[in-house]
């Protein structure tokens, strides 16, 4: 069965960086589009980026533009999302997520890494 | 950006109820919206693809309609396990915009 466990949440300070890690179980990791998503405290969902299956394609939300990188190790069935110059805004729980091809909805979703930005 | 937005916010309803909620895009969509359901401390869970494709394992009582720009999810009978919290989403351009979410609650 498909599985998604994310990891290298914690506590940063701002200003600081993060590298959020996904690893992928049960399916051929490279034929799918990868997706990170989060969700402030008692918020919403909040769609942040996606990678095409040999990361061809790329996009980000405006948010994260300039400070997150998302990648992918195809070898290692592995995603990963790079966040620099962190804020206390960027405070959630980040999911990654199968999925991202137009038209098609992110059909599984790993637990959530909890990131907290705070001096 | 595509603005998604959804109503209402939040609802009571029992169970056995039949349940609708509305998700508008700022925008033409086409068919493009996705549906999620969302429980308390829950990663998501995609419910319908494509505006009224059922996902996998999501029981028939979901339905989803609409095209274009005013879409709507449809729980035909409530049942206790359908208490949560809905999203939807535009899957027609990036970033990939969701909708607030509605709240559905027990009467």
């Amino acid at each position: 069965q498909v599985q998604l466990v994310e990891s290298g949440g914690g506590l940063v300070k701002p200003g600081g960086s993060l590298r959020l890690s996904c690893a992928a179980s049960g399916f051929t990791f490279s034929d799918f589009y990868m997706t990170w998503i989060r969700q402030a405290p008692g918020k919403g969902l909040e769609w942040l980026s996606y990678i095409s299956g040999r990361a061809t394609t790329i996009h980000y939300a405006d948010s994260v533009k300039g400070r997150f990188t998302i990648s992918r190790d195809n070898a290692n069935n592995s995603l990963y999302l790079q966040m620099n110059s962190l804020r206390a805004d960027d405070t959630a729980v980040y999911y990654c997520a199968r999925g991202g091809a137009p038209g098609w909805g992110d059909d599984n979703w790993g637990q959530g890494t909890l990131v907290t930005v705070s001096s | 950006d595509i603005q998604m937005t959804q109503s209402p916010s939040s609802l009571s309803a029992s169970v056995g109820d039949r349940v609708t909620i509305t998700c508008r895009a700022s925008q033409s969509i086409s068919s493009y919206l996705n549906w999620y359901q969302q429980k308390s401390g829950k990663a998501p869970k995609l419910l319908i693809y494509g505006a009224s494709s059922l996902q996998s394992g999501v029981p028939a009582r979901f339905s989803g309609g609409g095209s274009g720009t005013d879409f709507t999810l449809t729980i035909s009978s409530l049942q206790p396990e359908d208490f949560a919290t809905y999203y939807c989403q535009q899957s027609y351009t990036s970033p990939r915009t969701f909708g607030q979410g509605t709240k559905v609650e027990i009467k």
